[in-house]
């Protein structure tokens, strides 16, 4: 199975700053297609996961341009810019190219 | 609008079964591989099980292989899993979501207990 880690487990940002959460998988998510199945979700207290990013970098309809994403074979990164209290939650990392599809153990975003 | 609204849990014995629903619309159900992902309490994400549009293939986590079986029914825009042999580990909030994760239920709580 692919192994996602994600670092780091929370952190504390002040409104207005960025914030920046790394994952990294145990393989390459590139497959033989030219797309590379990494995934990031925003689950906001007692809500359904959101999606935010796939495929490394494109952003899910509807969602703030302050989320990014970047990264590429085996590490990625999601950045916050500009972090608003709405942005409170755990945010997951997750691959989609192979079964079993696996989520990183989340990262957990609190302001200051 | 796409929605989807799991239904079918509660609380149950170990050794018991239950069957959950997730009732889609705002989509060509037909047109899309569906998932079921789960999270335990104060835990984070698993994912359990994926059909294809066609049901032609079925993919499942080692961890309920053998004891859930997902399915659907196109003509009733329904996807289900069906859950036998429940142990407490499977306490959790069961989420149906759509093929490319870009939609999630409300989620619906199974709570296995004696």
């Amino acid at each position: 199975d692919i192994m996602m880690t994600q670092s780091p487990l929370s952190v504390a940002v002040t409104p207005g700053e960025s914030a920046s959460i790394s994952c990294r998988s145990s393989k390459s998510l590139l497959h033989s297609n030219g797309i590379t199945y990494l995934s990031w979700y925003l689950q906001r207290p007692e809500k359904s996961p959101q999606l935010l990013i796939y495929q490394i970098s494109n952003l899910a309809s509807g969602v703030s341009d302050r989320f990014s994403g970047s990264g590429s074979g085996t590490d990625f990164t999601l950045k916050i810019s500009k972090v608003e209290t709405e942005d409170v939650g755990i945010y997951y990392c997750v691959q989609f190219l192979e079964v079993p599809f696996t989520f990183g153990s989340g990262t957990k975003l609190e302001i200051k | 609008e796409v929605q989807l609204v799991e239904s079918g849990g509660g609380l149950v014995k170990p050794g018991s079964s239950l069957k959950l629903s997730c009732v889609a619309s705002g989509f060509t159900f037909s047109s899309y591989g569906m998932h079921w992902i789960r999270q335990a309490p104060k835990k984070g994400l698993e994912w359990i099980a994926l059909i294809y549009y066609d049901s032609s293939n079925k993919y499942y986590a080692d961890s309920v292989k053998g004891r859930f079986t997902i399915s659907r029914d196109n003509s009733k825009n329904t996807l289900y899993l069906e859950m036998n042999s429940l142990r407490s580990e499977d306490t959790a909030m069961y989420y149906c979501a759509k093929g490319a994760g870009d939609y999630w239920g409300q989620g619906v709580m199974v709570t296995v207990s004696s």
